[in-house]
Formats: structure tokens, sequence, C-alpha cells
């Protein structure tokens, strides 16, 4: 167990949709990074917050959207789905403090399906 | 310059055999490789990880050996058990700004037949 907390676990949707995905990171983690997973894809990073405050953005889509909150829980937010989004979304976070820092710790993810 | 090449895509190895995953980077300021490991429907975990001022990094049937001067890394699974039939994925990833910015690269899918 990582420490890293992901809900909905599954989340079935149809296309048109907007769903929200709700990441909570280990005690103490200040970064927050989500990342897609399509079926035997690499990991497409997404973006990326620090202590609320956006600090990277990778291949996100206009629909996609994600902010991090006060108490440093994370949410990302599809919209408009379409049958491509289908994948698994991975929460994670690290610590970002000084050199001692590099290794993230990853969710269980949230399965996605778009019908 | 941002980018981790990772090879091969994918691999089959004999149990007890030696699995090799490969990657390499552009970028010098890199200065964190870890090693991720990915069982199906389960989220990236890590496996080992090296930082640059050291070439060779083990631990127990898991090694890293690092060429700074070639910008390549790579990782050996001595003794290769079905168990670690799983994706692997390295990464790379630099301070910038006081935060620490990851890249990852493909991912090896290994099986170890029996």
């Amino acid at each position: 167990d990582s420490g890293v907390t992901q809900t909905p676990k599954h989340l079935i949707t149809a296309t048109g949709q907007r769903v929200t995905l709700r990441c909570s990171p280990r005690s103490g983690d200040l970064s927050v990074y989500w990342y897609q997973q399509s079926l035997d894809q690499g990991l497409q990073f997404l973006i990326q917050y620090y202590n609320g405050e956006e600090r990277a953005k990778g291949n996100i889509l206009e629909r996609f959207s994600a902010q991090q909150f006060p108490d440093l829980h994370s949410e990302l937010n599809l919209s408009s789905l379409e049958l491509g989004d289908s994948a698994l979304y991975f929460c994670a976070s690290s610590v970002e403090l000084g050199r001692e820092t590099g290794e993230q710790f990853f969710g269980p993810g949230t399965r996605l399906t778009v019908l | 310059q941002q980018q981790v090449k990772q090879s091969p895509q994918s691999l089959i190895v004999q149990k007890g055999g030696i699995s090799i995953i490969n990657c390499a980077y552009e970028n010098t300021a890199f200065d964190y490789f870890p090693w991720y490991q990915q069982f199906p429907g389960k989220g990236p975990a890590l496996l080992i990880a090296i930082r640059p001022d050291v070439s060779e990094k083990k631990e127990g049937r898991f090694t890293i050996s690092f060429n700074k001067s070639a910008k390549q890394f790579s990782l050996h699974i001595m003794d290769s058990q079905p168990g670690d039939s799983a994706t692997y994925f390295c990464a790379a990833s630099m301070d910038s700004g006081g935060y620490q910015k990851v890249t990852f690269g493909t991912g090896t899918k290994l099986q170890v037949i029996p």
C-alpha cells in the first residue's frame, strides 16, 4: 500500500458526460501528479500540482482540468467524454524536499470506461 | 531533450535467466533515475533508483548500471522468476525550480517463462 488513495476504483459512463476523479496523497507529500495509461500503453503525464499550484502540464486535453485543494487532495475533471478517454488514471505523490526526492508513490488507479 | 528512450518494448526470458532493460536520456540535468515495476491492474511502484554519482546499485536480484558519459542506464534482473513478470518503466528526474520534474520511459513488458 503506497499511502495514496484514489476514488472511485471503477467508473463507467457515457460519451459526452463529465466525471471527477479524486486523489488523496500520502501524508506530508506536497506534489500530486496525474497520469493516463491506456491499454498496453505507457504512462502519459497529464499535470502536476505542488502545494496547491499548477507546476507542470503534459499532454492534457483542454476537456480535462485538475486542481489541488488546501488539504492537498486533488481532483481531475474530465468533460465531454469520448470513447478514447477510456483508460486507467493514476495519481502519484511525492515529497519535494531537496535532493532526497524523486520517488513518486502511485495510487491504485481509477479505471474509466466510456461507453 | 526531455525524452527518455526505453528498450525493448517487450521481453521474454526463461526462468533463471538475466533480464536486461535499457534506457537512454539526453538532458544532463537529470539527477535521479528510478525504475518502477507495474503489475497488471496496479499502480507502478518504485523498484530501485540511482543517482549519477555512482555507476552501479544492487538490491537483491535487481541491479542498475549507470553510464554517465553515454547517458544510458539499464536494469538487470538476475535469476529472473515468473513473479518478476510485469511492466518496467525507467524514469529520469531533475530539480525544476524546487520541485522534481519526472519523465518516464515507454515501458517494457517482461514475461518470465518457467
